[in-house]
């Protein structure tokens, strides 16, 4: 069975500083992984996906994930944090059996001014 | 682009009274749906996703039920609240039955059981 793991439940960064959100994954056939971000008291925004190809994605908002097979991980990173991108962030694997994501447990970014 | 709608966005309920969240998707037909769970501090729980109308599959035992009557209707029952049912429900689709595509997430209903 997919798993993910997500390193580290709150991490904080100061504005304009490098933004790192680690995800590890567990998947018995070649995955296809998911980045997403929540707002308080919102649904699930998709940040960025890998599916095949390039293992350097880029999403929304400055954001971007490289795969890397052989560390079986899918971190996500922002060269420069900004106050806007305080939020909990999810890391995601596919599991076609249930044709669902499993999801990391998330992580909250907090950004100091 | 598929859009989800979910209400309501709160809901206090006392414990053993029933329950009903709906969740309708446009922008697309047949999509694949899903009712997630989150409960604070923890990730997304799997609770039902159907493939189709009238087809439910259920991850996990609890005193929760879903159906879909129509192909964009997806509801989430429990004929008896429990405390344990408390946290913020969200409703997601997408649109094929390939594991490269995304969940699309509605905004969620936060239930309080108290």
């Amino acid at each position: 069975a997919q798993s993910v793991t997500q390193l580290g439940s709150h991490v904080s960064v100061s504005e304009g500083a490098l933004v790192l959100l680690r995800c590890n994954y567990s998947s018995s056939v070649p995955p296809y992984l998911f980045w997403y971000v929540q707002y308080p008291n919102q649904g699930l925004q998709l940040l960025l996906k890998y599916t095949t190809g390039a293992t350097l994605v880029k999403g929304i908002n400055g954001f971007e994930a490289e795969f890397k097979k052989s560390e079986t991980s899918f971190h996500l990173t922002k060269p420069s944090a900004h106050m806007s991108d305080a939020a909990e962030y999810f890391c995601a694997v596919s599991d076609t059996g249930r044709r669902a994501l499993t999801f990391g447990s998330g992580t909250r970014l907090q950004v100091q001014p | 682009s598929q859009t989800i709608h979910q209400w309501p966005a709160t809901l206090v309920q006392p414990v053993g009274s029933p329950l009903s969240l709906e969740c309708t998707v446009e922008g697309t037909s047949n999509p694949n749906l899903y009712w997630y769970r989150q409960a604070a501090g923890r990730g997304l729980q799997l609770l039902f996703y159907s493939v189709g109308i009238g087809q439910i599959s259920s991850e996990v035992p609890q005193n929760l039920s879903a159906s879909r009557p129509q192909d964009r209707q997806f509801i989430l029952s429990s004929k008896k609240l429990l405390l344990s049912d408390s946290g913020f429900y969200l409703c997601a689709s997408s649109s094929s039955t390939g594991g490269n595509s995304p969940l699309h997430f509605g905004n969620g209903t936060r239930l309080t059981v108290t």
